[in-house]
């Protein structure tokens, strides 16, 4: 099973753009797999954010469709996520997973990263 | 968008009881749904898959049924590792959904 660990800046201010990696390692992200954002605010439940394939093929949650970009780089086996014009509203702890296909259960999780936004 | 609803809120329990949690969604999803558990600042893990089928590793006592767009999500004899919050998360239909959560605690 792979693992997956999420990086990337835990502060920003409101105006700047999130940015997040997902790194896979014990399998390769060339697979038939999905790969997945998903957020929780603190305190609160989870939301999908938007999914990408091997191929760079991508799907957003329409209520953030403007504002997400989610793409692959498999030369370093990750996926990664970009929000722009954050609000203290995004700030939220942000988990990648995994599916073994689109539209499935996400049957791996990174361990999530907290992302605060605030001036 | 199929919204889930996911009851109770809070499920108050005792230690080697039954807990049973539903989620209710607003269209049909086939038995495309599934089960999360999330302990405190933890990743949710999955629990539950094609309504029924548990995934690898998960204890017996975890068990998923369904009737139409009514899921249950049964613990029998609850452990002290089994309290969290509880997720379902429909795959059917996209965008993919979470219901609410529902909190599993100590009685």
């Amino acid at each position: 099973q792979v693992q997956l660990k999420e990086s990337g800046p835990g502060l920003l201010k409101p105006s700047e753009t999130l940015s997040l990696t997902c790194t896979v390692s014990g399998g390769s992200i060339s697979n038939n797999n999905w790969w997945i954002w998903v957020r929780q605010v603190p305190g609160k439940g989870l939301e999908w954010l938007g999914e990408v394939y091997q191929s760079g093929t991508n799907n957003y949650n329409p209520s953030l469709q403007s504002r997400v970009t989610l793409s692959v780089d498999k030369s370093k086996n990750h996926f990664s996520l970009k929000l722009t014009s954050v609000t203290a509203a995004d700030t939220a702890v942000y988990y990648c997973a995994t599916g073994e296909k689109w539209l499935a259960p996400f049957d791996n999780w990174g361990q999530g990263t907290l992302v605060t936004v605030s001036s | 968008e199929v919204l889930l609803t996911q009851s109770p809120a809070t499920l108050s329990v005792s230690p080697g009881e039954r807990a049973t949690l539903s989620c209710r969604a607003s269209q049909s999803v086939s038995s495309d749904l599934a089960w999360y558990q999330q302990k405190s600042g933890q990743a949710p893990r999955l629990l539950v898959y094609g309504a029924s089928t548990r995934a690898t590793g998960i204890p017996a006592r975890f068990s998923g049924s369904w009737s139409g767009a009514e899921f249950t999500l049964t613990i029998t004899s609850l452990q002290s590792e089994d309290f969290g919050f509880y997720y379902c998360h429909q795959y059917n239909n996209w965008p993919p959904t979470f219901g609410g959560g529902t909190k599993v605690e100590i009685k």
